[in-house]
């Protein structure tokens, strides 16, 4: 079945580093793919989501680019901020899954001034 | 954008109580909403789908005995944690499918999240 595995954390930052976290995912046929953001105490919000490969999500300075030949939607923001810390969570949806999500595991995010 | 809404957004209960949480979509149509669960620092873990007018479908191995799901009009959807046990605190999360076309077929809005805590 579908499936997403991303990096484990948690992920320790400086303020204005740059920051990658791996996605990789499993799927027959062309999922979307999403990453979402969730804060302490919060629920998800949607950071960014890709719908076709090649396509290159992007908001708040954050970047995926879906790559179908390695089955990748890897984040990338290139200087964080201390407001960046939380925890994201790489989503894919498949076309024939009635709109169920398979999520990665999660990864914190730690940004320190 | 869309909006999801939760409530209540904590509750403490005692053992063996029942407790009803309400997942509403604010400003749009939602035929089906999914409810989810999440453990202190894990992911999601999809536990139904909740669909307007009809029964909700569950994941395998949760009981649909203890979590009543009711998805009574096209903007709510309740999730129903009966007879409530220490093992069933968690933070639990429903989202919800725009199905009017405003949004992508498989985008799916959250809602902030209810913390349940069994004492």
């Amino acid at each position: 079945g579908d499936s997403v595995t991303q990096m484990e954390g948690p992920v320790t930052l400086s303020e204005e580093a740059f920051l990658t976290i791996n996605c990789t995912y499993t799927a027959t046929g062309y999922p979307s793919l999403f990453w979402y953001v969730q804060y302490p105490g919060e629920g998800l919000q949607l950071l960014l989501k890709a719908t076709k490969a090649d396509d290159k999500g992007s908001n708040k300075g954050f970047e995926a680019t879906y790559r179908k030949e390695t089955t990748s939607f890897h984040l990338e923001k290139g200087s964080v901020q201390v407001s960046d810390s939380a925890v994201y969570f790489c989503a894919l949806s498949g076309r024939n899954s009635w709109g169920k999500f398979q999520f990665g595991a999660g990864t914190q995010v730690v940004v320190t001034p | 954008g869309a909006v999801v809404s939760q409530h209540p957004s904590r509750v403490i209960c005692k053992s063996g109580t029942s407790v009803k949480i309400e997942c509403r979509s604010l400003d749009f149509q939602a035929t089906t909403m999914f409810w989810y669960r999440q453990f202190p620092k894990q992911s999601l873990m999809l536990m139904a789908t909740s669909n307007e007018g009809s029964k909700a479908t569950y994941e395998q191995g949760v009981e649909k005995d203890k979590f009543l799901i009711n998805h009574a009009s096209l903007t709510l959807s309740t999730l129903t944690v009966t007879s409530a046990h220490p093992e069933d605190s968690s933070f639990y999360i429903c989202s919800a499918r725009d199905t009017s076309g405003a949004s992508s077929y498989n985008e799916q809005f959250f809602g902030p999240g209810t913390r349940l805590t069994v004492l």
